[in-house]
């Protein structure tokens, strides 16, 4: 089942401008986790933000959570080409038990940043 | 260095054919996972493993097995009841904790011919 929903599908910036991605779920989390995945690879992490969490930074990356509205963004500054990939969300269901690590995935945004 | 590494990068498989996707870990990850992903959709979850000699079905298990035979590898094997093979498969470790993230390997892309 894909629990999350990302929006835009899919995102084209010029170099050094900013790129925000959102990601919306249905049931109670863990944790939200973003991913990336350049063409044809596999997915490297990026960022995990906890329930009790609602703002947190990595670097370039800045993501946010609402567990109210049970939503989350991803913003990527000053993007550079080498940004260029596709960038998914994953939630974590959690609840006890052997259950963790579950992730369930949104489709993912196309982020195309050009020179 | 420590890693995840899935063989081949490409598989190709006739029709009625059972094939297996290799992936073994030395990251020391109790729990592993086999995701497929279709063009432009998001990783769907096939089976996983939380401890040696034991998995569970995700949300897509019928036409693929596994086996967890040692902590470092998990192999995947495709048979022939599934009926649409052909996608892009990604394994991946954890640790067995709350609050954890996942590495990947490179993925196995698998052709039905």
């Amino acid at each position: 089942s894909q629990q999350g929903e990302e929006d835009p599908q899919a995102l084209s910036i010029q170099e050094g401008e900013n790129a925000t991605m959102n990601c919306s779920y249905k049931t109670s989390i863990n944790n939200l986790q973003w991913y990336r995945q350049n063409s044809g690879r596999g997915l490297v992490h990026l960022i995990l933000i906890r329930s009790n969490e609602r703002e947190k930074h990595s670097g370039r990356l800045r993501v946010t959570l609402d567990t109210s509205k049970k939503s989350s963004s991803l913003l990527i500054t000053a993007s550079r080409a080498a940004d260029t990939a596709s960038y998914f969300c994953a939630t974590d269901r959690y609840r006890g038990g052997t259950s963790y690590g579950k992730l369930t995935f949104g489709q993912g945004t196309i982020l195309t940043v050009h020179p | 260095d420590g890693g995840i590494t899935q063989s081949p990068k490409y598989l190709f498989r006739k029709e009625g054919q059972n094939v297996t996707l290799s992936c073994e870990q030395n990251l020391n990850h109790d729990a592993m996972y086999w995701y497929r992903q279709d063009p432009g959709q998001g990783l769907r979850l096939i089976y996983y493993s939380q401890i040696v000699n034991d998995f569970q079905k995700g949300d897509i298990a019928e036409g693929y097995s596994v086996s967890r035979e040692k902590k470092e590898s998990f192999p995947l094997t495709v048979t022939s009841a599934q009926k649409n093979p052909t996608a892009f498969y990604l394994c991946a470790s954890s640790r067995a904790d709350e609050n954890t993230e996942a590495f990947f390997g490179q993925g196995t892309r698998l052709t039905v011919v």
